[in-house]
């Protein structure tokens, strides 16, 4: 019965290195959410897969920042050239059918720190 | 886009006593909207959530009520607990995209 599965949990790297942050949804959920989260703010949308296809990546800041989900299962976000500014906790979240409106689990974040 | 706006944003109720949480949200559009509790560490939790078909919801300790006219949505926990201490908050929902607060801090005093 595993949830959402967030590696790795902590990251910290120099700026201007690349990281990559792995998601892997509960098992047959087709929907897939990538959230960033900033110290005492609420989630912030970054983009969503249905399947393997991004079905909105109107989130995500720049471009930086790209996701995949080749297989339609385990997601990565991958982050380039990065800055302090993109230190947050990174949120993962699968749902069963994705929209319209179904409940979206969440993982338990991979905590990037960029010195 | 659609703005969700959550207030108070840090709350402290007697144990025992009720606590209210309110959202106002831009998006006439959205359908679905859901409340999400967040512990030290942890992602978020659904704790409830309503569609814009129903007006209130109730499970238990928790309701919820939802004003689609004036775009407002609030959260109700009644008869608070010590573990009813945390970070909660709330989203909106049209298509895909959930849409959150920027969430409210309730402590629950002994």
């Amino acid at each position: 019965g595993a949830g959402v599965s967030q590696t790795p949990s902590n990251k910290v790297t120099e700026k201007g290195k690349y990281v990559e942050l792995r998601c892997d949804p509960i098992s047959g959920h087709t929907a897939l959410y990538w959230y960033r989260q900033s110290l005492g703010q609420g989630p912030e949308f970054l983009i969503y897969f249905q399947g393997t296809g991004a079905a909105d990546d109107s989130g995500l800041p720049n471009d930086r920042f790209f996701a995949v989900r080749p297989e339609g299962s385990v997601s990565t976000l991958k982050i380039q050239r990065t800055e302090r500014g993109d230190s947050a906790v990174y949120l993962c979240a699968s749902s069963s059918q994705g929209p319209p409106n179904t409940e979206a689990f969440f993982g338990q974040g991979t905590r990037l720190t960029v010195v | 886009g659609e703005n969700v706006e959550q207030h108070p944003s840090t709350l402290s109720v007697q144990e025992g006593d009720s606590a209210v949480i309110k959202c106002t949200y831009s998006d006439s559009a959205s359908n679905y909207f859901p409340w999400y509790k967040q512990e030290l560490g942890k992602g978020p939790q659904l704790i409830i959530d309503i569609r814009s078909n129903v007006g209130e919801k109730k499970d238990q300790r928790i309701a919820v009520t939802l004003n689609k006219t004036a775009k407002h949505f609030s959260l109700h926990i009644t008869e608070t607990q010590p573990e009813d201490s945390a970070v909660y908050f709330c989203a909106a929902s049209k298509d895909d995209k959930i849409i959150f607060g920027k969430g409210t801090r309730l402590h629950i005093l002994p």
